[in-house]
C-alpha cells in the first residue's frame, strides 16, 4: 500500500529559509500536495505538483520532485513567525480518489 | 459559501455511548471523506464516499459506519465508542475526478474533537 514518510519537527529562525522533505511509495502517483494546518484549524491546500513535473514555484514556495528517488520537498522563502505549522505531505492513490497523508512536519520559526 | 461546515466541534463521551458527527458541504462537491488525526499518526481515512448513496472502507474503519443520504451530507457514527476512539476527527470534500486523472484537490472541515472516557 501507499505510504508517506516526514520528519517530525523543524526549527528555523525567522528570514531563513525552510525545506520540509517528504518520501513516498507508490510510484504510480500521479499528484503530490502539501497541505498547512494552523493549532486548532483544519488542512489548508499549500499547493500541489503534476508528477510530470520536476519544480513548481509560487511566491515563496518552491515544490521540487524527484521521482527517481520518490522524493518530494517543500521550500519556504523568508521563512515568517506566521508559518509556523504542521506542513503535511500527501499522495494521490492510484485509481482512486482518495489522499495517503504523512505524519507531518512540525515548523517552528523563532524571531 | 460556508465550505465544509463539521458540527459538533467537541464532544465527550462515555465508553459505550453512541453518537453521530455530520459533515456539511455546499459546493456541490460528489466525494466526500473521514479522517481521523491522533498525535504522531498523521491523518488516517476512517471511510469515504464518491457520491450520494455510496460509501467504501478507509484505512482505518472499524468501529465506524457512515451514510451519505445527501449529496451534500456525509455521517460518521460510532455505534460503541471506545477510548481508542479519541481524536480529533476531519471532514473533507472534493470534486469528481476520473480515476487516474485531475488533481482531486481536497476542502477540509475544521474538525471535530472527540473525547471518549
Amino acid at each position: 500500500g501507499e505510504d508517506v514518510e516526514q520528519s517530525l519537527f523543524l526549527s528555523v529562525r525567522e528570514g531563513d529559509s525552510s525545506v520540509i522533505n517528504c518520501t513516498y511509495t507508490d510510484s504510480s502517483s500521479t499528484y503530490l500536495y502539501w497541505y498547512k494546518q494552523e493549532p486548532g484549524a483544519g488542512l489548508q491546500l499549500l499547493t500541489y505538483i503534476f508528477s510530470n513535473m520536476d519544480m513548481k514555484q509560487d511566491q515563496r514556495l518552491t515544490v521540487l520532485l524527484n521521482k527517481k528517488d520518490k522524493h518530494l520537498s517543500l521550500r519556504i522563502a523568508d521563512t515568517q513567525t506566521g508559518d509556523s505549522a504542521i506542513y503535511f505531505c500527501a499522495e494521490r492513490n492510484s485509481g482512486y480518489s482518495t489522499l495517503t497523508f504523512g505524519k507531518g512536519t512540525m515548523l517552528l520559526v523563532s524571531p | 459559501n460556508a465550505g465544509v461546515t463539521q458540527t459538533p466541534k467537541f464532544r465527550v463521551l462515555k465508553t459505550g455511548q453512541s453518537m453521530t458527527l455530520l459533515c456539511a458541504q455546499d459546493m456541490n462537491h460528489e466525494y466526500m471523506y473521514w479522517y481521523r488525526q491522533d498525535p504522531g499518526m498523521g491523518l488516517r481515512l476512517i471511510h469515504y464516499s464518491v457520491g450520494e448513496g455510496t460509501t467504501a472502507k478507509g484505512e482505518v474503519p472499524d468501529g465506524y459506519n457512515v451514510s451519505r443520504l445527501k449529496k451534500q451530507n456525509f455521517l460518521l457514527g460510532l455505534e460503541s465508542a471506545a477510548p481508542s476512539q479519541t481524536s480529533v476527527y476531519f471532514c473533507a470534500s472534493s470534486l469528481r475526478n476520473r480515476p487516474y486523472s485531475g488533481a482531486n484537490v481536497l476542502t477540509f472541515g475544521a474538525g471535530s474533537r472527540l473525547t471518549v472516557l
